[in-house]
Order: C-alpha cells, then sequence, then structure tokens
C-alpha cells in the first residue's frame, strides 16, 4: 500500500490564524480525501481533493473555511483558514492507490490545536 | 444520511480472553472496511470484505460480511495487550459520488 507523509504531525495555533497541512505519496493515488476526527470522535469527510480542479465539499463544509490544493497525482494540501478553538481536531489525509472500489489507507494524521 | 452504528463504546477484556465486535447499517453497503487506530496514529486497516457472506481472517482477527448486506462483525481471538486501541468499522456503496461511512468506534482495553 502506498506510504503516506503529512505535515506537520501536530501544530498549535493562535486563533484567528490560518495552517496549511500536507499530504504527501509515494506514488500516484487516484483519489485524495480530507477527514476531520474531533476529540473523541468518529471520522467526518471534508472533501475530495480532485487533481487540478476544484475539491468537491461534504455539506458543512466550505472552500473559504478549509481551502485545498491537488497539484498533482502525489500532493495534496488542506489550509485550515481564520481558526477557532472549535478547529481543534485531528486533520487526516487518505488515499485510494488503486481502483475507485478499493479501501482507502490514511495517514498519520495532524493533531491541530488553537488556543 | 447512512449511519453505522458500534456498540458498546469501551470494551473491557482479560489479555487472553476473545471478543467480538459488531456492526449495523440503516441501509447495504457492498464493502464493508475494519481500522484500528492507535493513539497518535492514523487509522490503519485490518480486514476488508467485498462479498456478502464472506469471512475473512488476518491473523487473530476474523470478520464477516453480513448475509444481509447491513452488518458486519469482527472477532479478535487470545487478545494481547497491544490490541488496545480504537476500531472503526466502515462501509461503501460503489457508485457515483460514493463515499466512505465511519461507525463511531469501539475502544478496546485489555487488561494484563
Amino acid at each position: 500500500s502506498a506510504v503516506i507523509s503529512q505535515k506537520p504531525s501536530r501544530d498549535i495555533c493562535q486563533r484567528g490564524t490560518s495552517l496549511t497541512i500536507q499530504c504527501q505519496v509515494d506514488s500516484q493515488v487516484t483519489m485524495m480525501f480530507w477527514y476531520r476526527q474531533q476529540p473523541g470522535q468518529s471520522l467526518t469527510l471534508i472533501a475530495t481533493a480532485n487533481q487540478g480542479s476544484e475539491a468537491t465539499y461534504e455539506s458543512g463544509f466550505v472552500i473559504d473555511k478549509f481551502p485545498i490544493s491537488r497539484p498533482n497525482l502525489t500532493f495534496s494540501t488542506l489550509t485550515v483558514s481564520n481558526m477557532s478553538p472549535e478547529d481543534s481536531s485531528i486533520y487526516l489525509c487518505s488515499v485510494v492507490p488503486g481502483a475507485a472500489d478499493q479501501p482507502q489507507h490514511f495517514g498519520d494524521g495532524t493533531r491541530l490545536s488553537i488556543l | 444520511g447512512q449511519q453505522l452504528n458500534q456498540s458498546p463504546q469501551s470494551m473491557f477484556i482479560q489479555e487472553g480472553e476473545d471478543v467480538s465486535m459488531n456492526c449495523t447499517s440503516s441501509s447495504i453497503f457492498n464493502t464493508w472496511l475494519w481500522y484500528k487506530q492507535d493513539p497518535g496514529e492514523g487509522p490503519v486497516l485490518l480486514i476488508a470484505l467485498y462479498k456478502a457472506g464472506e469471512l475473512t481472517s488476518n491473523g487473530r482477527l476474523t470478520a464477516q460480511f453480513g448475509i444481509t448486506r447491513k452488518d458486519s462483525f469482527l472477532n479478535i481471538s487470545a487478545s494481547i495487550p497491544s490490541d488496545v486501541g480504537i476500531y472503526f468499522c466502515a462501509g461503501f456503496y460503489t457508485g457515483a459520488n460514493s463515499k466512505l461511512t465511519f461507525g463511531k468506534g469501539i475502544t478496546l482495553s485489555v487488561r494484563p
């Protein structure tokens, strides 16, 4: 399976600032996703990162708050904008290495705390 | 929308015991997945199931895709301390705009 690297692994940020999280995969993948995992909760899909076009956002998530880039088949970024304490979560990148119906594999996540 | 039910939220077992976790859905899936998440890490895929009735093993882990396509279970046999973690079930239905739906997870504690 693909090796997925997320940076940073954790950060503590001031409210009102923005942070960009990177997801790098060691091979080309068909699909990439961004999830949020709030403390003690399950995973919630933020958006599907589409290569060369705008991301597809889930209900409750908007591009202005969570802009996403995917310039190629191995890399994506998620920006958490104008952060507030409610944005304190783990943000996870996942990929589907092969056909679209294959399982997703996850990075180790970025643990974000906003003061 | 689709929901996956995992309960109880936490389970406590003695080392060496077997444990079974169930996951039920309000709608059918054609793929069931089981993930484990350790503290500070992302979920790791344990077992993938693609066919109703399928029974698949991965070491001490065994999982089954329910006949109704609305449920799955995961068994862990002869538990060891490193089995501690959060176990998520997830369901997927292939199709346009299909998405992975996660259960809320079960936190497993193993007493030595």
